[in-house]
């Protein structure tokens, strides 16, 4: 597609519950990235693929979060025994391997946990 | 890490330039300075970057000083809709886009 494409736009859950966010980055972008923002908060990284490389995990809050990367394209945000503290916007970027490019970002997962 | 300073807020009347300072004193020679703009409910969007040659596009213009530790952002004629919070960034590494507080600027009739 033309941008980058989050799947859902809200998600509403109950403490205690898994969720999965998707990511579905500009075609032919080897990079991509996932952060979050809580309300009135900068953007906190969270984890990071390029290609084939092992991704870049050093961002993730704790290990109740994980996330894939299929065929290089699509990739899913895992949530396991969600908390209120998870409650955010979840924004997926990507970007062409060389660095002097800049990022496009999705319009974010909004996560309420209640 | 290259570490970005910029003011909490500025306003601008509309029609006029805005320009966005942004301190970064620590940057390395091989480090881009990008900026994005963050409007309300929206992900970040990418405006310019640069790495010591100033830069212009379609949004904005791009001023980095010689020394390179502070930039500029130009919005030649800024409009209602560019309110924002407008982010400076110095890429630390190939994957860690750092964002900070950035500046919320806002255009005002």
């Amino acid at each position: 597609g033309a941008g980058v494409s989050q799947s859902p736009s809200n998600k509403v859950t109950e403490k205690g519950k898994d969720v999965e966010l998707r990511c579905d980055p500009i075609s032919g972008h080897t990079a991509l990235y996932w952060y979050r923002q809580s309300l009135g908060q900068g953007l906190e990284f969270l984890i990071y693929f390029q290609g084939n490389s092992a991704p870049d995990k050093s961002g993730l809050p704790s290990d109740r979060f994980s996330a894939e990367r299929t065929g290089g394209s699509v990739s899913t945000l895992t949530i396991q025994r969600t908390q209120q503290e998870d409650s955010a916007v979840y924004l997926c970027a990507s970007s062409l391997r060389d660095r002097s490019y800049g990022y496009t970002f999705g319009s974010g997962t909004r996560l309420t946990v209640v | 890490d290259a570490k970005t300073t910029q003011p909490p807020s500025m306003d601008c009347a509309e029609g006029r330039a805005a320009n966005l300072p942004c301190n970064h004193s620590t940057i390395s020679g091989n480090e881009y300075v990008y900026w994005y703009r963050q409007i309300h409910s929206q992900g970040p969007q990418y405006i310019i970057h640069g790495l010591k040659n100033n830069e212009t596009n379609e949004m904005a213009s791009l001023i980095i000083t010689e020394d390179r530790k502070s930039s500029t952002l130009i919005l030649p004629h800024a409009t209602l809709r560019d309110t924002a919070v407008y982010y400076c960034i110095v890429r630390v590494a190939m994957w860690d886009m750092r964002f900070g507080a950035g500046t919320r600027l806002t255009v005002k009739p």
